[in-house]
C-alpha cells in the first residue's frame, strides 16, 4: 500500500551545524514531493517541494534531494539555527490525480542545541 | 493576515457527543482539504472539496465523519457519537486551484490553518 516513512523520529544537532532528515516513499506513482515545518501549536508550512523530473532542488538554507532509484527523498539545513526546530513532514502526491491529496510521513522532531 | 482561520482551537467532549470544526480558508482558494492528525502520527487525509464538485470522501475513516462546504468557501467538519479514538488534531487546508500552471511545475501550494485540537473523553 502507500505509505511514507521517516528514517530517523528526532534529530537533535548544534546550532551552526548542518542537518539532514530522510524520508522513505513507497508509492512509485508518486511524482511530488513536498517537505514541511510544523511548529508547536501550529499548522504545516511549506518548505520546498521537488518534482519527479528532478534530483534536486535548492532554496533558501535548504536543499532537497530525490533518489527515484531507491525511493528516498532527502531535507538538508544548513547552518541549523534554534528557529529550525520543529517536526518536519515528508509528504508525497500523484501530479495527475484528480485531488492531489498528500500522503504524509510521521514526521521528524529537529532539536537544535545552542 | 489572510491565511486559513479555523474554529474552536481546542474542543472538548464527551463520548458519543457529536462535534463540529469549522474552517475558513484563504478567500479566493477553490480547493479544501481536511486532515487529520493524532499524536505522533503524520497527517492522515480525510476529504477534498474543489469547486462545485462532488468531495473526495475517500479518507472519512467512519460514515460518522462528514463534511460540507457552503457557498464555495466556509466547510464544516461533523463528527457525530465521538469516540475517543477520534481525539486529534484536525487541520484545514486550501489551495487556489488543484492543478498547477504547468510552468513552474510547482503544485499548487496547501496553506494550512493552525488546527482544531479534539480531545473526546
Amino acid at each position: 500500500g502507500e505509505s511514507v516513512g521517516l528514517h530517523l523520529p528526532t534529530l537533535s544537532v548544534q546550532e551552526g551545524d548542518n542537518s539532514i532528515i530522510n524520508c522513505a516513499y513507497s508509492n512509485s506513482a508518486s511524482d511530488y514531493f513536498i517537505w514541511y515545518k510544523q511548529e508547536s501549536g501550529k499548522g504545516p508550512q511549506f518548505i520546498i517541494d521537488i518534482r519527479s523530473n528532478m534530483d534536486k532542488r535548492q532554496g533558501q538554507r535548504v536543499t532537497v534531494l530525490l533518489n527515484k532509484t531507491v525511493k528516498h527523498l532527502s531535507l538538508q539545513i544548513a547552518a541549523t539555527q534554534p528557529g529550525d526546530s520543529a517536526v518536519y513532514f515528508c509528504a508525497e502526491t500523484f501530479y495527475g490525480g484528480a485531488t492531489n491529496k498528500l500522503i504524509f510521513g510521521t514526521g521528524t522532531l529537529l532539536a537544535v542545541q545552542p | 493576515g489572510a491565511g486559513v482561520s479555523q474554529s474552536p482551537s481546542n474542543k472538548v467532549t464527551e463520548k458519543g457527543k457529536d462535534v463540529e470544526l469549522r474552517c475558513d480558508p484563504i478567500s479566493g482558494h477553490t480547493a479544501l482539504y481536511w486532515y487529520r492528525q493524532s499524536l505522533g502520527q503524520g497527517l492522515e487525509f480525510l476529504i477534498y472539496f474543489q469547486g462545485n464538485s462532488a468531495p473526495d470522501k475517500s479518507g472519512l475513516p467512519s460514515d460518522r465523519f462528514s463534511a460540507e462546504r457552503t457557498g464555495g468557501s466556509v466547510s464544516t467538519l461533523t463528527i457525530q457519537r465521538t469516540q475517543q479514538e477520534d481525539s486529534a488534531v484536525y487541520l484545514c487546508a486550501s489551495s487556489l486551484i488543484h492543478m498547477t500552471s504547468g510552468v513552474s511545475g510547482r503544485l499548487d501550494e496547501q496553506f494550512f490553518g493552525p488546527g482544531t485540537r479534539l480531545t473526546v473523553l
